[in-house]
């Protein structure tokens, strides 16, 4: 059974700072891993997309990494930003017709940026 | 464009009635999931419909279900609810190419 866990659950740092989120999964056959920001009460944004085949995407200050073999992703936000203030979601969904469509996330890492 | 949309936003019911939820996918989209997501946890998936079939089903009761519709929209029913049913219910919409799921904004459900 996939079981996605984000460490650490809250983070606060000071405005400038370069952050990494980080995210692990236990069954690397996955599709595909996807980055969401959810602000209280709201829906999922996505921020990035990473095929299976793929090691890394860039949006902006945002980069996120995946290496399949450890089961391991992560976010990396650039010069942070008060507006950055949110909960990050990673969610990976596996490979296989049964998994279709179906994301497995993670619990989130809730960032603070203090002006 | 209009992202993916639902309606309401919040909704106050008691235990035992029944709701329905309803979401309009990003047009073009084909397929539709829900999820539904307990404060302070990430969203667990409830189903997910393509072209008006039902092409996955998440570890839920069967007080749950779903339907979509010709034009992809689809709706979520829930009968006989429970107190932990209150929770935020989101909706995602995925495209045909590299399937990102994009979501809605979510209907808040209270059940009293």
């Amino acid at each position: 059974k996939q079981e996605v866990t984000q460490i650490p659950a809250a983070l606060s740092v000071p405005e400038g700072e370069n952050l990494v989120l980080n995210c692990s999964f236990t069954d690397s056959a996955i599709y595909n891993l996807q980055w969401f920001r959810q602000d209280p009460g709201k829906g999922l944004t996505s921020l990035l997309l990473i095929q299976s085949s793929q090691r890394e995407q860039t949006s902006g200050r945002l980069n996120a990494s995946l290496d399949k073999s450890s089961g391991r992703s992560t976010l990396y936000i650039a010069a942070s930003q008060p507006g950055d203030s949110a909960t990050y979601l990673c969610a990976v969904i596996g490979s296989g017709s049964s998994n279709t469509g179906k994301l497995i996330f993670g619990q989130g890492t809730t960032l603070q940026v203090k002006p | 464009d209009t992202g993916v949309t639902q309606s309401p936003t919040h909704l106050i019911k008691t235990r035992g009635q029944q709701v329905t939820l309803r979401c309009s996918p990003i047009s073009g989209h084909k397929s539709v999931s829900w999820y539904q997501q307990v404060l302070g946890q990430g969203p667990q998936f409830i189903f997910q419909y393509y072209e008006k079939e039902e092409r996955g089903r998440g570890n839920f009761p069967d007080r749950f279900s779903a339907r979509q519709f010709p034009n992809y929209s689809s709706e979520l029913n829930v009968n006989a609810l429970l107190l932990g049913d209150s929770a935020l219910y989101l909706c995602a919409s995925e495209g045909d190419r590299e399937n990102e799921q994009f979501f809605g904004p979510g209907t808040r459900l209270t059940v009293l």
